[in-house]
């Protein structure tokens, strides 16, 4: 596709409930990100991926977040026992190369917790 | 880490005006900051970015600039339209070159 895409749009969970969020980035992209924006604040990093090796994921929140890439395109983030604190929309972002931020960003999954 | 400031928080301008929005950040040696806008329900949208080697980058109506000494760094718009309403961000990247670091958000809206 022309650019990256996240799926579902919106997700409504129960808290308790397992939720996973789907990242198509830009094809040939080496570079996956996965963000978190909470209402009314900037994006703010949780992990990154390079081709499938995950290279950094000092900003999940807690072991209930599980990013994987396992063939290096495709990412899912999975979030385990769901918190109304985890209600945020999740950005992924994909760059051409390697380690540089010039990311282009998808519409992002709008979780909330209920 | 990074910490990326912005001000102000809601921007309102009249159509044709320039709009100023500013960023401090406290990492020295980030050496990359991008300026996204992202409209309602949208994706961001990266609009222009600089690098630290030069001090000036412009871009038809916007332009942004880059102070290392005093760490801060400005979008500017100018001959503002409506259909620049939106939240604007900027963000650093500090040495490892891909962690963005974001500000919290402009809200620009430009009245007709």
């Amino acid at each position: 596709g022309a650019g990256v895409s996240q799926s579902p749009r919106y997700k409504v969970a129960k808290r308790g409930q397992d939720v996973a969020l789907r990242c198509d980035p830009i094809s040939g992209h080496v570079s996956l990100f996965w963000y978190q924006q909470a209402l009314g604040q900037g994006p703010e990093f949780l992990t990154y991926f390079q081709n499938e090796a995950q290279l950094d994921k000092s900003g999940l929140p807690s072991d209930r977040f599980f990013a994987e890439r396992p063939e290096g395109s495709v990412s899912t983030l999975k979030i385990q026992r769901t918190q109304q604190e985890d209600s945020a929309v999740y950005l992924c972002a994909s760059s051409l190369v390697r380690d540089r931020a010039e990311a282009f960003f998808g519409q992002g999954t709008r979780l909330t917790v209920v | 880490g990074e910490n990326v400031e912005q001000h102000p928080s809601t921007l309102s301008v009249q159509e044709g005006d320039s709009a100023v929005i500013k960023c401090t950040y406290s990492d020295s040696a980030s050496n990359y900051f991008p300026w996204y806008k992202q409209e309602l329900g949208k994706r961001p949208q990266l609009i222009i970015d600089i690098r630290s080697n030069v001090g000036e980058k412009k871009d038809q109506r916007i332009a942004v600039t880059l102070n290392k000494t005093a760490k801060h760094f400005s979008l500017h718009i100018t001959e503002t339209q409506p259909e620049d309403s939106a939240v604007y961000f900027c963000a650093a990247c500090g040495p490892n070159d891909y962690k963005l670091s974001f500000g919290a958000g402009t809200t620009v809206t430009v009245r007709a």
